[in-house]
């Protein structure tokens, strides 16, 4: 049981090139989550999924687009890098609404130069 | 809206004694979720710890409680018998209970080091 994983675990990018993260559980959770946590600032949330197909923005959508093709993956894109996106990027998922404890997978590390 | 608050940035405490990290939130809405997370220098998030608005006692995980006080907004987490490996960051969250997409609102956190 590989909880939630997350690909690739680090990534330097260039000025406007794109690229995409890849969230997988293995939990059958209805609920994922994309955050970033820079320094100083916590984690805040970028997208997330209340179901397959459907994503909806979070507190930092912008510059950011997401796909929830299979209950079990969210994707988190990156069309056209900036220096701004440098940061951890934290995937996660929940069971319900309710209690909602959500887990974590182990973060992905970008560098954007 | 809703917010998180922790005011250590960083805390000290020697190994085996007690230590308290301290949580404030904001919000308006009578039924929400208050949670505590563990960051590891290895950088994963561990869950700890999870109190409901309408729950009546505090909620206890084997060396964790949460200290919570409805009227003062505060979710203090108490750690007992402190261990090495409990250096970390501690991270507070706030979810809207009923009615929500399920979005955890965080604290900036508190490093906590642990002193042999």
């Amino acid at each position: 049981n590989a909880g939630v994983t997350q690909t690739p675990k680090f990534r330097v990018l260039k000025t406007g090139q794109s690229m995409t993260l890849l969230c997988a559980q293995d939990m059958n959770h209805e609920y994922m989550y994309w955050y970033r946590q820079d320094p100083g600032m916590g984690l805040r949330l970028i997208h997330y999924s209340v179901g397959e197909g459907t994503t909806a923005k979070g507190e930092v959508p912008d510059g950011y687009n997401v796909s929830r093709l299979k209950k079990q993956n969210f994707l988190l894109g990156l069309e056209s890098a900036a220096p701004s996106q440098t940061s951890v990027y934290f995937c996660a998922s929940s069971r319900d609404r309710v209690k909602n404890e959500q887990f974590f997978g182990p973060g992905t590390r970008l560098t954007v130069l | 809206a809703q917010k998180i608050t922790q005011t250590q940035p960083g805390m000290f405490v020697q190994e085996k004694e007690a230590v308290t990290l301290d949580c404030t939130y904001d919000t308006s809405d009578q039924s929400y979720g208050l949670f505590w997370y563990k960051q590891p220098s290895s950088g994963e998030m561990i869950f700890l710890i999870y109190q409901g608005s309408y729950d009546e006692q505090n909620a206890t995980e084997g060396r964790y409680s949460l200290n919570f006080q409805k009227a003062r907004k505060s979710a203090n987490l108490v750690i007992s018998a402190s261990q090495l490996g409990d250096s970390a960051m501690y991270f507070c969250a706030m979810i809207k209970r009923w009615g929500s997409q399920g979005n955890l609102i965080f604290g900036k956190g508190t490093k906590l080091s642990v002193k042999p």
